[in-house]
């Protein structure tokens, strides 16, 4: 596609319930980036994906947290048991084979949990 | 950790002002300093990337400088405009998964 796409764009849940958040890299785009966007703690990056391989799963905060990548395209990050300080809005960035050219970031997802 | 800090959070200026945005960041080993523009509601584009190796990147009426050995960074807006009104972030990089550090931004109002 002509960019990042990211689905939904926003979502409302209960607290305990898990949600998927979806990203669809540019076409091409190697590398796969997920970063969670909070009042209290600014931007932050969460993992790391080259290919289907995450080398890089440092930022993620929890356990409840996990996310894949499948034919080195779609992208899916999951919360399971969501808490209201998940709540936030979640960045995915694609970029040609991790370099910082041509890296691109989608609209967010932005999350609230009640 | 990398940590990167901007000052000021917040900032307001009639049009036509030249202003700089400040960015500092604690590891000098960075590989990568950018500077990001994000909109309300609106991912993060692009506005400046500085290579470790290069002191200045320039673009229209934005110039971004580096100075590792001081751990700095700034975006000078010259002849601000309403249309530049935004949060204005800063990031580095410090490995080549380029993964970035961010900010928290500069809020930037640009009055008519």
């Amino acid at each position: 596609g002509a960019g990042v796409s990211q689905s939904p764009s926003n979502k409302v849940t209960e607290k305990g319930k898990d949600v998927e958040l979806r990203c669809d890299p540019i076409s091409g785009h190697t590398a796969l980036y997920w970063y969670r966007q909070s009042l209290g703690q600014g931007l932050e990056f969460l993992i790391y994906f080259q290919g289907n391989s995450a080398p890089d799963k440092s930022g993620l905060p929890s356990d409840r947290f996990s996310a894949e990548r499948t034919g080195g395209s779609v992208s899916t990050l999951t919360i399971q048991r969501t808490q209201q300080e998940d709540s936030a809005v979640y960045l995915c960035a694609s970029s040609p084979r991790g370099t910082v050219y041509g890296y691109t970031f989608g609209s967010g997802t932005r999350l609230t949990v009640v | 950790k990398q940590e990167v800090t901007q000052i000021p959070a917040a900032l307001s200026v009639p049009e036509g002002e030249n202003l700089v945005l400040n960015c500092s960041f604690t590891d000098s080993a960075i590989y990568n300093l950018q500077w990001f523009r994000q909109d309300p509601g609106k991912g993060l584009t692009s506005l400046l990337l500085i290579q470790s190796s290069q002191r200045e990147q320039t673009s229209g009426r934005l110039n971004a400088s580096l100075d590792k050995s001081s751990g700095r960074s700034t975006l000078y807006i010259a002849a601000s405009q309403p249309g530049d009104s935004a949060t204005y972030l800063c990031a580095a990089t410090t490995d080549n998964f380029n993964k970035f550090y961010f900010g928290s931004g500069t809020k930037l109002n640009v009055k008519p």
